[in-house]
């Protein structure tokens, strides 16, 4: 299977400023990854497919890049309800793997 | 509006069987495949399988293989997961998620999540 690799696992971010989030595979996935952003006590949400196509009512401060193993998710000024856990999602090959999540706190 | 809902909490002593239904709305249920994903208290997500709710062919993980089963009943738009030979480390919350192909398999509509609590 597609391990998936998040970094940082926590990243402490003030109100405003820029979060960058890692995702990286153990093979290539093209451009197969989702971005979900998880409040405690919620199911996912999605946030970006295709690596960087954000899904219906996401926010344009949330973008995604990258291809293959490297991938990225920005958000260019954190809002106060952007705290949360972030999880990449790899859907090239099965089975569908998840990585490990990115807690943005505030800072 | 898109909606899964699920079925409620669940406890259950070891060794036994959990069966949790997902319930869609606001879609034809035979168009779009439906996922299972679950979440151990404070810990990530883990792809369990995938049923197509048109024919009823599943595929599932090599972890959960000979344990879960996932049905669906089309005169209810209502998909099932059942879980067998349950143990501790089976606690977790149990997503049922939605795709829009079974090419693109990105989730894009959740259920609430069901909470299995296994203790003896």
């Amino acid at each position: 299977e597609i391990v998936m690799t998040q970094s940082p696992a926590t990243l402490s971010v003030s109100p405003g400023e820029r979060a960058t989030l890692s995702c990286r595979a153990r093979q290539s996935v093209t451009s197969n990854l989702a971005w979900y952003q998880q409040k405690p006590g919620q199911a996912p949400r999605l946030l970006i497919y295709g690596a960087s196509t954000r899904a219906t009512g996401i926010p344009a401060r949330f973008s995604g890049s990258g291809s293959g193993t490297e991938f990225t998710l920005t958000i260019s000024s954190l809002q106060s309800e952007d705290f949360a856990v972030y999880y990449c999602q790899q859907y090239n090959n099965w089975p569908l793997t998840f990585g490990g999540g990115t807690k943005v706190e505030i800072k | 509006q898109v909606q899964l809902v699920q079925s409620g909490a669940e406890v259950k002593k070891p060794g036994a069987s959990v069966k949790v239904s997902c319930k869609a709305s606001g879609y034809t249920f035979t168009y779009h495949y439906i996922h299972w994903v679950r979440q151990a208290p404070g810990q990530g997500l883990e792809w369990m399988g995938i049923i197509n709710p048109s024919g009823g062919s599943t595929n599932y993980a090599q972890k959960f293989q000979g344990r879960v089963t996932m049905t669906r009943d089309t005169s209810t738009s209502t998909v099932y997961m059942e879980l067998s030979s349950l143990r501790s480390e089976d606690t977790a919350v149990y997503y049922c998620a939605r795709v829009i192909t079974m090419r693109d398999n990105w989730f894009d509509t959740w259920g609430q999540g069901t909470l299995v609590t296994v203790s003896s």
